[in-house]
């Protein structure tokens, strides 16, 4: 049971826009601790994607965005394309556990 | 080119021990925190140790504590965990990861190794 909560999966056609959504408590996202996210394609490992809540790392196409509300974070992605398929998981800290904590992960079907 | 590169993975049985390293290259091993974390066939991520830059404070996620202990060699940029006890559910692919910390103060894991596979059975 992770401490993050994430839909299992989202599917989209070649072109939409999906997001996928990441729910905490007030203990990590309701909290000061900011939200990171990470794509995994199939046999490789995670990859940061979005940093501080909305910060792309050099190099990740800005069709990726992130935002934060309270205990909601949630990962957009337009312009969606067949490479996107993949797992994505957040990430933040928890004051309660004194760690990190993920999320399930969500399977992005194009 | 930041590389991360895992090594020792293998077969154990229960109750058996296996000690993980990892080579680092392409930035400046020192001055970072660096974590081990793991993620079981089909499940998600779970940070089970993370050391600072120098070796002075070590964290370990509860379900490891007092069986792995991790560490690292700044003089060849290598950072370790050594697995005891393991159990069925030690089983997991386990990434060296980098850890950063941005301007904000929060820290994310900005570079993972490929993996090392640990298969804990029978």
């Amino acid at each position: 049971q992770s401490v993050l909560t994430q839909p299992p999966s989202v599917s989209g056609a070649p072109g939409q826009i999906v997001t996928i959504s990441c729910t905490g408590t007030s203990s990590n996202l309701g909290s000061i601790y900011a939200v990171h996210w990470y794509q995994q394609l199939p046999g490789a490992p995670p990859k940061l994607l979005i940093h501080s809540n909305t910060i792309r790392p050099s190099g990740v196409p800005d069709r990726f965005s992130g935002s934060k509300s309270g205990t909601l974070a949630s990962l957009a992605i337009t312009g969606l394309q067949a490479e996107d398929e993949a797992d994505y998981f957040c990430q933040s800290y928890d004051s309660g556990l004194r760690n990190v904590v993920f999320g399930g992960g969500t399977k992005l079907t194009v | 080119e930041v590389q991360l590169v895992e090594s020792g993975g293998g077969l154990v049985q229960p109750g058996g021990s296996l000690r993980l390293s990892c080579e680092a290259s392409g930035f400046s091993f020192r001055r970072d925190w660096m974590s081990w974390i793991r993620q079981a066939p089909g499940k998600g991520l779970e940070r089970v140790a993370n050391i600072k830059s120098d070796g002075s404070e070590k964290y370990y996620g509860g379900s490891v504590q007092g069986r792995f202990t991790i560490s690292r060699d700044n003089r060849k940029n290598s950072l370790s965990l050594q697995m005891n006890s393991l159990k069925v559910d030690d089983t997991a692919i386990y990434f060296c990861v980098r850890d950063v910390t941005y301007a904000s103060g929060s820290y994310a894991f900005e570079n993972w190794g490929q993996g090392a596979v640990v298969t804990v059975s029978s």
